[in-house]
């Protein structure tokens, strides 16, 4: 079964626009953490948002916010003024159980997102 | 954040030669680190697991003799891809996470793209 769900594989929104990129996630260990990789066409992968199983509020990240719904299973990425330099593709991933080094990664299938001028 | 350092970031080669990419973290110490294989608009693979001073641990269906990987410093990891095949083009990202415990996010270098011919 897959750990992580992106639904959405790809989107658009308009500049300035905000937009929710849907995540979704499946773990039966009570410790895990959320986050967010931003792909470029460059290729890099670049680290945009953290959220932790324990985590009382939800993490934000200047533009960017993540609406963790810990009883539904979803981390979803919310871009508030779009620009049009955040188009690229969206990961969504799970790290199960403490954060030791990086191990235990699961990366979602991914969301092309599109600005459009 | 920490930084994690890839090279080359293109290569290309004849079929049978092998190739050699590197990972560097730069700015912190990294007793594991973790490579991944990207096919076109797909989401990250991991491929194996590279651990300081010792053997690397492959990810079943990944070949440990066509994918070398020595991590001799806790600074550097690299992967060989002996023998190269048509089939081995693809894009490889290494990561690290510099800390235990916290976050655990990870790291990415900024990708190598083989090509072969």
């Amino acid at each position: 079964a897959q750990k992580i769900t992106q639904t959405q594989p790809g989107m658009f929104v308009q500049e300035k626009e905000a937009v929710t990129l849907d995540c979704t996630y499946d773990t039966s260990d009570p410790s895990y953490g959320l986050f967010w990789y931003k792909q470029p066409s460059s290729g890099e992968m670049i680290f945009l948002i953290y959220q932790g199983s324990y985590d009382q509020q939800n993490a934000t990240e200047g533009r960017y916010s993540l609406n963790f719904q810990k009883a539904r299973k979803s981390a979803n990425l919310v871009i508030s003024a779009s620009q049009l330099g955040d188009s690229a593709m969206y990961f969504c991933a799970m790290r199960e159980g403490p954060g030791n080094y990086g191990q235990n990664f699961v990366f979602g299938p991914g969301t092309r997102l599109s600005v459009l001028p | 954040g920490a930084v994690v350092s890839q090279h080359p970031s293109w290569v290309i080669c004849k079929s049978g030669t092998s190739v050699k990419i590197e990972c560097r973290s730069l700015d912190f110490q990294a007793t594991t680190m973790f490579w991944y294989r990207q096919f076109p608009k797909q989401s990250l693979m991991l491929m194996a697991t590279s651990n300081e001073g010792s053997k690397a641990t492959y990810e079943q269906g990944v070949e440990k003799d066509k994918f070398l990987i020595n991590h001799a410093s806790l600074t550097l990891s690299t992967l060989t891809v002996t023998s190269a095949h048509p089939e081995d083009s693809s894009f490889y990202i290494c990561s690290a996470s510099p800390r235990e415990g916290s976050t655990g996010e990870l790291f990415f270098g900024e990708g190598s793209r083989l090509t072969v011919l």
